[in-house]
């Protein structure tokens, strides 16, 4: 079964810490996405990568910091610079990163401060 | 500055009723329209998607419909079935360019039985 795989599902990090969050998809699609959801807010974009070696700024990147080393990959990692992390994160791929296309998306990672 | 809203955080109908969620954008430009459904824990999903060459989708009991001039989208789900419980998003983008959907707050419908 072709998908998209988040994980941890729940991830707590102290007042400091660099985390990272794993995204991995078997969907063979080129673009992928890191999104940020907050209560009573819509789905924001972090980072964006249209292609291997490859990403772009989304509308909230300041405080997090990502890789694209494999087609397959995409980590993001929450920066001890990003000073209200508190959120649920959503990793999202889709075939070429068009326009028109659907996003597939992962289960989540809840991420909390201690 | 929210391009794109969702006034109503909630939304409950009874089973077998017409669900119907609204979203509003600001951006004249956007002419494609997604709506995603979100169960509790899990990643939205694609439900359907209209170009604003299109006034009218269907798809089975979703039907979704762009009002360009009043720069409104509207879902409507009929009959509602306690499976269609869930947060739905509305998203507006660029059918040319780089995906850069731009997302709703979210309505979270409830079917009552």
């Amino acid at each position: 079964d072709g998908g998209i795989t988040q994980s941890p599902k729940y991830l707590f990090r102290k007042e400091g810490q660099n985390v990272t969050l794993s995204c991995e998809q078997n969907l063979n699609h080129d673009a992928m996405y890191w999104y940020r959801q907050d209560p009573g807010q819509g789905l924001r974009l972090i980072y964006y990568s249209q292609i291997v070696n490859d990403f772009q700024k989304g509308d909230i990147a300041e405080g997090y910091s990502v890789s694209r080393e494999k087609k397959e990959s995409f980590p993001l990692t929450v920066t001890s610079a990003q000073k209200n992390p508190t959120a649920f994160y959503l990793c999202a791929s889709s075939k070429q990163g068009l326009g028109n296309e659907k996003l597939f998306f992962g289960s989540g990672t809840q991420l909390s401060v201690l | 500055d929210q391009q794109v809203k969702q006034n109503s955080p909630s939304l409950s109908v009874q089973e077998g009723r017409i669900s119907i969620l609204n979203c509003d954008y600001t951006n004249s430009m956007f002419d494609y329209f997604l709506w995603y459904k979100k169960y509790p824990a899990e990643g939205p999903t694609f439900l359907i998607s209209i170009s604003s060459i299109k006034d009218k989708n269907e798809d089975g009991r979703f039907t979704v419909f762009l009002n360009k001039s009043a720069k409104h989208l509207s879902l409507h789900i009929v009959p509602s079935q306690p499976g269609d419980s869930a947060v739905y998003f509305c998203a507006t983008g660029l059918i040319q360019g780089a995906q850069k959907l731009v997302f709703g707050q979210g309505t979270r419908l409830t079917i009552n039985p």
